[in-house]
């Protein structure tokens, strides 16, 4: 089946530092990624989709200025956290859409990358 | 707003044993239900589906009717087995949307 991938899987990093976490289709174009935010024991959030060439849409509350979404070809998008602080500390996912109408209900996930903030 | 309610965990189960695990939504007009399953380790697979009220959605044993009259969505397996033991997440996307909405997952435990 298609396969996304999410690097790195696990990544820990000092107060104030920015992290940036990859999303790649490993064999399919997707037009579309979205961006998730798991904290523990919660539900799946949406932080923003983004679309291939175009700025990202963040959901209500999410901060644009400090989650980057960068979308610059069909098999990557990427999300960087700046000045992350222990707050941001999360598991963070993202899944990708396939070209084509048909897919409109295909979302393929990876398997999250999982940010302390020390 | 749309959004999902599924069943608190985790769930115990020995091998066999029917599984339940409830899920409701509240959503404005058709939207598409769906049960992922998230293994250890690995990202969020996508276990069955359905898009309109009544269909039934079914694989690996597994089912979920989309019952419209009392929002739900309810997935079930009549036997489970130690290699279920995962979290399963309930999501929909609503009509217009692109978007997918999660509850909160239910952990399921198989023992032998």
């Amino acid at each position: 089946g298609a396969v996304v991938s999410q690097h790195p899987s696990w990544v820990i990093c000092k107060s104030g530092t920015s992290v940036k976490i990859e999303c790649r289709s490993l064999d399919f174009q997707a037009t579309t990624m979205f961006w998730y935010r798991q904290f523990p024991k919660q539900s799946l959030m949406l932080m923003a989709t983004s679309n291939e060439g175009s700025k990202a849409t963040y959901e209500q509350g999410v901060e644009k200025d400090k989650f980057l979404i960068n979308h610059a070809s069909l098999t990557l998008s990427t999300l960087t956290v700046t000045s992350a602080h222990p707050e941001d500390s999360s598991f963070y996912i993202c899944s990708a859409r396939p070209q084509g109408i048909l897919a409109k209900n295909i979302q393929y996930f990876g398997a999250g990358t999982r940010l302390s903030v020390l | 707003g749309n959004s999902v309610t599924q069943m608190e965990g985790p769930v115990t189960l020995s091998e066999e044993a029917f599984l339940t695990i409830n899920c409701t939504y509240t959503a404005t007009g058709y939207p598409s239900l769906f049960w992922y399953v998230q293994y250890p380790g690995e990202g969020l697979q996508l276990l069955l589906k359905a898009t309109k009220a009544d269909d039934k959605g079914s694989n690996k044993g597994f089912e979920a009717t989309y019952r419209k009259e009392t929002t739900s969505f309810h997935l079930e397996k009549g036997s489970v087995q130690v290699s279920d033991s995962a979290v399963y997440f309930c999501a929909l996307k609503g009509q217009a949307g692109t978007a997918l909405i999660f509850g909160k997952g239910t952990t399921l435990s198989v023992s032998s």
